[in-house]
């Protein structure tokens, strides 16, 4: 079963860009993952799946500001232009065996 | 617009059953796996069951197995997460998610539903 690894907290200025990380459990690097959003207090909400070659595909309504990309084991989600509504949990997810898991999550303070 | 509602979550003494439903609109729901994901007050998410599109696979953590039982109604276009024997440990939102496709992960989440296990 794979295991998904995340930082537990990170932050970024209005404005700025903030790049999240998401690592896959030795093995399991070829994973597919996807992203999901929390904002305090909400439901969570899917922002993208994100392929071992790079590819992304992102949910309906997500802004261009998301944007995904992939280094071996790694899955990031990068923030362009943060905004306030952007501060909120990210988690990952992958599955296996029509099991899935989730990352502990990453906190993302706007500054 | 594609939409899970979930109902069916409420107060329940340790021990007790629940039983929590998921209405699914704008989407054929025969056409996707779905499942129970749930939150504990503070904490991350937690993978609870998968069912497949015709009922015929299901899956469920260790730590409720025995105790929960998935099943859906494709005709009525609703997902259903049966709880028994209840715990404090089993305390949390539970958010009723579709399946993006098969072998892919999930695309979409209800609002959830409360549940609290407490004497």
């Amino acid at each position: 079963q794979p295991v998904l690894t995340q930082s537990s907290s990170a932050s970024a200025s209005l404005g700025s860009s903030v790049k999240l990380t998401c690592t896959l459990s030795s093995g399991h690097s070829t994973y597919t993952i996807a992203w999901h959003q929390q904002q305090p207090g909400k439901a969570p909400r899917y922002l993208m799946r994100l392929e071992d070659n790079g590819r992304y595909n992102k949910g309906s309504g997500i802004p261009d500001r998301f944007s995904g990309s992939t280094s071996g084991s790694d899955r990031y989600l990068t923030i362009s232009n943060v905004q306030s509504e952007d501060e909120a949990e990210y988690y990952c997810e992958t599955w296996d065996s029509n099991t899935h898991v989730f990352g502990t999550g990453t906190k993302v303070t706007v500054l | 617009e594609v939409q899970l509602v979930e109902s069916g979550g409420g107060l329940v003494q340790p021990g007790g059953s629940l039983r929590l439903s998921c209405e699914a609109s704008g989407f054929t729901l025969s056409r996707y796996s779905m499942n129970w994901v749930r939150q504990a007050p503070g904490k991350g998410l937690e993978w609870v069951s998968y069912i497949s599109r015709s009922s015929n696979s299901r899956y469920y953590r260790d730590s409720v197995k025995g105790r929960f039982t998935i099943s859906r109604d494709n005709a009525k276009n609703s997902l259903y997460l049966q709880m028994n024997g209840l715990t404090d440990e089993d305390s949390a939102v539970y958010y009723c998610t579709r399946d993006e496709d098969v072998d892919l992960g999930i695309d979409c989440w209800g609002q959830g539903t409360l549940v609290t296990v407490s004497s």
